[in-house]
This record gives structure tokens, sequence and C-alpha cells, in this order.
């Protein structure tokens, strides 16, 4: 595998499910972020890990809850989410603290929440 | 507030030049950049501008002038294959990525 990766692909889920969104980045990046992007608005940034540390949370709902085991694999834990909460998600990786750094996304899990 | 804005859609022929153009106010700048999206993908890196001025790289040039916090994307000899989103996003002064809606573009044969 390379570049980066996330699964699954497509998620449907029930409002009291829940899951659990992987992505895994094969670029020997120690910044990692969350991204989540519904149809015509902005990319709303979620969560950035630094050497595994969170650095960052863009006043996520405490219904997303990110875990950073390492600074290879980054997961999102779903639960009791909501309608509007369907979006599709994104995870990226970059070189921590290079400013001119691009990030590398993978290609995204679709979520519907029922 | 921080904000980035750039048309929601525009369409080409293939063959021809379109600009994409995006304004930007941001509580201090460090850069902006362009990303591409084709449908149901990735976005993916596209370029990159912190001084003014232009930059070329193959068909796609971008512009930036921070005294009018303006920027363009210039995409010439229009392929089918850029029919994509392309995403506009500044960099503020605490490093975060402050991101445009995208604009949709067509290319029409």
């Amino acid at each position: 595998e390379t570049g980066v990766t996330q699964t699954p692909r497509h998620l449907v889920m029930g409002m009291t499910n829940k899951k659990s969104l992987k992505c895994e980045q094969h670029l020997g990046h120690n910044a990692m972020y969350w991204y989540k992007q519904s149809a015509k608005k902005p990319l709303e940034l979620m969560f950035v890990y630094n050497f595994k540390e969170q650095t960052e949370n863009n006043s996520v709902p405490s219904r997303f809850s990110p875990e950073c085991p390492n600074s290879s694999h980054l997961f999102l834990h779903l639960h009791t989410l909501q309608p509007e909460d369907s979006a599709l998600y994104l995870c990226a990786s970059s070189e921590a603290g290079e400013v001119s750094g691009e990030q590398y996304f993978g290609p995204g899990t679709r979520l519907t929440v029922t | 507030g921080q904000n980035i804005d750039q048309p929601t859609e525009m369409t080409a022929t293939e063959g021809a030049i379109v600009q994409i153009n995006c304004t930007y106010q941001t509580s201090g700048f460090n850069g902006l950049f362009w990303y591409q999206q084709h449908a149901g993908e990735a976005p993916t890196f596209l370029s990159y501008n912190v001084l003014d001025g232009l930059e070329e790289k193959g068909r796609f040039s971008s512009f930036l002038s921070r005294s009018k916090g303006y920027s363009y994307l210039l995409l010439k000899e229009l392929q089918m294959k850029d029919s994509a989103s392309y995403l506009c996003a500044a960099l503020d002064s605490n490093y975060q990525l402050i991101w445009g809606a995208g604009t949709k573009l067509i290319i029409k044969p």
C-alpha cells in the first residue's frame, strides 16, 4: 500500500450504532488530520495530531472521538451520530512543522447516518 | 472572521484557457494552496504560493497578490480530465488551513 489509505470507503449506520473509521499513512509523516467534507461546503478541520499528540480540536462534538496510537495510524470513533453528520470524512497526513508542506489525503469514507 | 471566496461552478471548452479566482480574508497569512479533487477521489496538491507573482507548472499556473488578498489558478490547453473541483486554501497566522468551498470546473468538448 502506498500513500494514505482509509477504511471503510462507505459506511451506513444508525443513530444508535458505534463504528470506527481507520486511516493509515505509508509516507513517514508525523502529522495527521481528520476533515469533514459536506456538499458545497468548505473542508472542515476536525482534529490534528502531531507526533501522536492531539494539537487541534475544532469544537467537534463529543460523539466523534479520535485516537492516534502511532504516527502511522489514526482512528475516528463514532457513536450516537445525527443525520447531519452524514458526509465524506477525509484523513490527511503531512510533515509536521513544514509550513509549505502539502497534505496528502486519503480517498475518504462516505458516511450515511440513518 | 476568516473567509475564502471562490466561484461555485465554471464551464470551459476543451483546449481553451480558464482562470479560477480566489479571494481570502484571514488572520495573518502564511501562504495559499490550490488542490484538485476529482469526483469521489481525494484532493491532490497543485501549488503553494507565499510570495507575490505567478508560478508556472506545466499547463497549470498559480498567481498571488498578498496586498489584494487574491489568487488565481490558470489552466491552459484544457483537457477533459481537468474536469474536477479546485479547492483554494489559505494558511493563517496559526498555520491553520482555511478552506474555500471549491470550484467545480466542467469541461465541454
